[in-house]
């Protein structure tokens, strides 16, 4: 089944203990992104990679990092976490170039930051 | 990206079309009109785009105005699982270059009524 996939689902921490949210599609796609959702400001793109090795910024990647060394994973990686990262965090991936240029949303990841 | 406007809710009865409006007036002559759809806290969706041409597939009909500034998402049958928040996007076609990241504005909250 075509899927991305992203672990955890839940997660629990506090202020600067680093940590790390795996994505995972299994559709050979080249660009991956990340995206956080808050009320009231809809979803807002983070990071994204067209592909291995290639990652840009997106509208709000102040206090995340990723990587991309392989094509199918794309980890968002928080150095310092602090409350304002308290969100729902969603992974998609796209072929490209695409005709339908559908994303493909993993299931999220609701991330509480004390 | 083009700005739309959508109604923040809408009531449709069980087995009966629902029709989201969407307006786009300052869409652009190469600027698609996509929707998605996010049920509770889960990834969005994508359910279909267009350019111009009305378009259908499995999940829905997408009706655009000759001049393209407003544009109706139809759902013919609509069921209890219909119920979520519906965006309509307004972009360009991923064209493998820049920052692609969706802006999903509030949306349509879409309830079905049984």
């Amino acid at each position: 089944e075509a899927q991305v996939t992203q672990n955890p689902r839940y997660l629990i921490t506090v202020t600067g203990k680093k940590l790390t949210v795996t994505c995972s599609q299994n559709m050979n796609h080249e660009y991956m992104s990340w995206y956080r959702q808050d009320p009231g400001l809809g979803l807002r793109q983070i990071y994204y990679s067209m592909n291995v090795e290639v990652t840009d910024k997106g509208d709000v990647p102040e206090g995340y990092k990723v990587s991309r060394k392989e094509k199918r994973n794309f980890p968002l990686i928080l150095e310092s976490p602090s409350p304002n990262q308290t969100s729902l965090y969603f992974c998609a991936s796209t072929a490209l170039p695409e005709p339908s240029n559908e994303q493909f949303f993993g299931p999220g990841t609701r991330l509480t930051v004390l | 990206d083009a700005k739309t406007t959508q109604p923040p809710s809408m009531d449709c009865a069980e087995g009966r079309a629902a029709n989201l409006p969407c307006n786009h007036s300052t869409i652009s002559g190469n600027e698609y009109v996509y929707w998605y759809r996010q049920i509770h806290s889960q990834g969005p969706q994508y359910i279909i785009h267009g350019l111009k041409n009305n378009e259908t597939n499995e999940m829905a009909s997408l009706i655009i105005t000759e001049d393209r500034k407003s544009s109706t998402l139809i759902l013919p049958h609509a069921t209890l699982r219909d119920t979520a928040v519906y965006y309509c996007i307004v972009r360009l076609m991923h064209s493998g270059g820049g920052a692609d990241g969706l802006t999903f504005g509030k949306g349509t909250h879409l309830i079905i009524q049984p």
